[in-house]
This record gives structure tokens, sequence and C-alpha cells, in this order.
């Protein structure tokens, strides 16, 4: 079995740039939800994509948007990108929306 | 949804038995109990989840009081490698209390284990 995968492990960008965040699920979860966590600070939740479509969100802004395909891996991408934006990114699967989730490794991101 | 205070931080020597409280005094009745341990620049990796009395795994043990008020992450005989952040979350079974499967972090408490 294999479990939550997210890429690129690291990534540079600049301000004002766009990005996108790649996450595979673990092998038959329906479920991805995306977080941010600022160094010091425990995640933040994002959104979450049940079944391709957005199945709840948190208090991030419309630049911050994202996408399940029918494998249920996902993508989140950042418009507009500030430096408040750095972060380490957080995918995580589950079974189902209100399941256990499990995340994977993460994606650090730095906006220079 | 429950809110959870755990200590900021806490410190233990390789060997030790280490005991972290979680208080949740709003627990709802349909609420799990489930905590992640998080190394730095790493994703949170489950532990272990529970409803009532004890459950046990290969990593760790929860104790929970018949009140659910409060409860215990117990982990025994830590290494140098369980130097990480503890995260406790109270909720659905996902912890996360809503509809769509939120998880709500707290601060965690940085658990230090010395040689």
């Amino acid at each position: 079995e294999t479990g939550v995968t997210q890429s690129p492990t690291h990534l540079i960008k600049t301000r004002g740039q766009q990005v996108t965040l790649r996450c595979s699920s673990q092998s038959g979860h329906n479920t991805v939800s995306w977080y941010q966590q600022a160094l010091g600070q425990g995640p933040q939740f994002i959104f979450q994509y049940y079944r391709e479509e957005e199945n709840g969100r948190g208090n991030f802004p419309p630049r911050f948007s994202g996408l399940q395909f029918p494998n249920y891996s996902s993508e989140l991408n950042v418009n507009a990108l500030e430096l408040d934006d750095s972060a380490l990114y957080l995918c995580a699967s589950s079974l189902s929306g209100r399941d256990t989730q499990y995340f994977g490794p993460g994606t650090r991101l730095t906006v220079l | 949804l429950a809110k959870t205070t755990q200590p900021i931080s806490m410190d233990s020597y390789e060997g030790q038995e280490v005991n972290i409280t979680c208080s949740h005094n709003n627990i709802a009745t349909n609420d799990y109990i489930t905590w992640y341990q998080q190394f730095p620049s790493q994703g949170p990796r489950f532990i272990i989840q529970g409803y009532k009395t004890k459950v046990t795994n290969e990593v760790a043990s929860l104790f929970i009081p018949a009140d659910r008020k409060s409860s215990t992450l117990s982990l025994p005989r830590v290494s140098l490698s369980d130097t990480a952040v503890y995260y406790c979350l109270v909720g659905d079974k996902g912890a996360g209390g809503t509809s769509y499967g939120k998880l709500t972090f707290g601060q965690g408490t940085i658990l230090t284990v010395h040689p």
C-alpha cells in the first residue's frame, strides 16, 4: 500500500508568481485535504476535496484554489504569491471526508 | 468544536515513560480523541485514536477517563527519536468536528528527549 506522496519537495518562487503543488492520495482514499503550516505553528486547514468536489474550505483567500482528479490525486494552486505564503504545505488523504487523515511529507514553499 | 489544552513543552530522558495529558472539557458525545506526532519539516504522523477507556497500539497507549474531559498519551521507554511535537485533536473520527473533516491543530506539545 502506497502512502501519501507530494511533489515537489522544495520550491522557491518570487512574489507575484503562481505555483502548483501536487498530492497523490493513499490507495483506496477518495478524500484529500490541504493544510498550510507556517514556521512554529500548527497546520491550518485550507480546503478539502471529496470525489472531485470541494467539500469545505478554511479561511484562505480565493487565490488559493484546488483540483481533484478522477484518480483522487489533487493539486493546490496559489496565484499572486505573497511573502507570507512561505510555509510547509501539507496534503492529507482519508477514506472519506470525516475519517482519519494521513499526511504526506509536505512541500516547502519559499517566496522571495 | 471542542477546544484542547496541552502543555507547551515537556522534557524526558531516554528509556523513561512519557505521559502527555490533553484537556478537552467540552468534548461532545460523538467526538473521538486523536493524537498526531510531527517532526520538523515533515507531515504529521497519526499515532493513535480512541473514544473511551484505553487504546493501545505498537507505538503508544491512550488513556481516557470515564468523563472523557481529558486524555493521556503514554509513550513507553522513549528514545531520542521520539523528540517531536505532539498534537491532541478532538472531533469526529477524523478529529475535525465538521461535516467535511477539517482538522483544527493547536500549538501542540514539544517533547524533548535527552540522552
